[in-house]
């Protein structure tokens, strides 16, 4: 039973253009979510969160969108850079243990040149 | 200021064979996480330890695998008899105190082990 889907197995976009990665969940007691951003070869490393009492975060060039009737998630890259090239994976916890994450599958993301 | 280091980072056991994978957590972490990720899936949580202590192991198969986080020392997840499916990546993660987002938890570069 996934309860954090990540649909699109990959994305690819133009330099300088949008990123736009999605994510889904089914647990309602989820009120906490994150996006990690994995290199190969390396650990996760957090990018940006958002608590379930906001519809939207912003950090530099990422911003994460919360829709809490839908139970859907986006991450908004603007503009994208070969740098950003990675597995993005989604998170999201439950209050009252905040320590435990539950992992969607990954979109792995190219930015082209 | 060195992460969470872990090692080996690559580990081969055969069938049978004990695995022991360490975790030295960020200096004044005390809390600690292992996840594992098996291929074309996400990480999935198995255990949260404290110093000398379990908090929650419910992510953990509740046969041949164990952890333990003592006074001195890393953290060793311990995988006894490997099967191929236990053939993933292992990731640990450590944070500084009880309560604390998990935007606080650092990785680790993870020890992939392979069972042939």
């Amino acid at each position: 039973d996934q309860q954090v889907k990540q649909n699109s197995p990959s994305l690819s976009v133009q330099e300088g253009r949008i990123s736009i990665l999605n994510c889904d969940y089914t647990n309602s007691m989820f009120d906490y979510f994150l996006w990690y951003k994995k290199y190969p070869a390396e650990g996760p490393t957090f990018l940006i969160s958002i608590s379930s009492i906001k519809d939207k975060n912003e950090d530099g060039r990422f911003t994460v969108f919360l829709n809490k009737s839908a139970k859907h998630l986006s991450l908004h890259i603007v503009p994208s850079q070969p740098g950003d090239s990675a597995v993005y994976f989604c998170a999201a916890s439950e209050m009252g243990s905040n320590y435990k994450l539950t992992f969607g599958k990954g979109t792995l993301l190219t930015v082209n040149p | 200021n060195a992460g969470v280091m872990q090692n080996p980072r690559h580990l081969v056991r055969r069938r049978g064979q004990e695995a022991r994978l360490r975790c030295s957590p960020m200096k004044g972490h005390s809390h600690v996480y292992w996840y594992r990720q098996l291929p074309e899936e996400g990480l999935k949580f198995m255990v949260y330890l404290q110093k000398e202590n379990i908090i929650d192991e419910s992510g953990m198969p509740k046969e041949r695998f164990s952890a333990e986080f003592p006074k001195e020392g890393p953290s060793i997840l311990r995988i006894q008899q490997v099967v191929r499916g236990d053939s993933a990546a292992y990731f640990c993660a450590s944070s500084p105190g009880q309560g604390a987002r998990n935007t606080e938890a650092f990785f680790g570069q993870g020890t992939r082990l392979t069972v042939v």
